[in-house]
């Protein structure tokens, strides 16, 4: 089946430092991705969605400036959380959908800030 | 817009028991309905889904759900668990028309005792 990675899979920063977090999908193309939080022992909260090509649009309550999505290619999005605090310490969680209605998700990477 | 409940937010089972795992949503339209398990250190896994047709679909593992529109659930069961089930379960919806990110509820952690 399609498989989407992400990278990297924990991560450890300081606060005020910024992360990058990569988001591939690795046989197929996808326009689309949708990036989700999971805080612990909670629901996977959708962030934003990224578009390759265009702006990626924000759930309410998500700050675009924090949270950077960038959807370079066919087969990358980037989420960049800038500035982090102990507070955006979570899982963070890509998905990209194959055909009109199933999803393929990425392993999650651990974000904990310090 | 949608939501989606799960009402058991810890089942403790043993081996052989049945499961029903509870799952309501609240949408105006048509919907997608999935249930996802995530094994302790993996990805989200898609058990099952339901797109239209007949309300009863069968997914992995052994595993079935129920769409029952006049009480919108899509229960999840299995007839026998096993220690390896233990897992959590999320159950999910997308809208049949308009974007396709998942709405996710809040999660069932299955525990299954030898």
């Amino acid at each position: 089946g399609a498989v989407v990675s992400q990278h990297p899979s924990r991560v450890i920063c300081k606060s005020g430092t910024s992360v990058k977090i990569e988001c591939r999908s690795l046989d197929f193309q996808a326009t689309t991705m949708f990036w989700y939080r999971q805080f612990p022992k909670q629901s996977l909260m959708l962030m934003a969605t990224s578009n390759e090509g265009s702006k990626a649009t924000y759930e309410q309550g998500v700050e675009k400036d924090k949270f950077l999505i960038n959807h370079a290619s066919l087969t990358l999005s980037t989420l960049t959380v800038t500035s982090a605090h102990p507070e955006d310490s979570s899982f963070y969680i890509c998905s990209a959908p194959v055909g009109s209605d199933t999803q393929y998700f990425g392993p999650g990477t651990r974000l904990t800030v310090l | 817009a949608q939501s989606v409940s799960q009402h058991n937010h810890h089942v403790i089972l043993s081996e052989a028991a049945s499961l029903e795992l509870g799952c309501n949503y609240s949408y105006g339209g048509t919907v997608n309905l999935f249930w996802y398990v995530q094994y302790p250190g993996q990805h989200l896994q898609l058990l099952l889904k339901y797109f239209s047709g007949d309300p009863l679909v069968k997914g992995i593992k052994g595993f079935e759900a129920e769409f029952i529109k006049s009480k919108f659930s899509f229960n999840l069961r299995k007839p026998s668990v096993q220690w390896s089930d233990t897992a959590e379960y999320f159950c999910a919806v997308n809208a049949q028309r308009g974007r396709r990110a998942l709405t996710f509820g809040s999660g069932t952690r299955l525990q299954v005792q030898p």
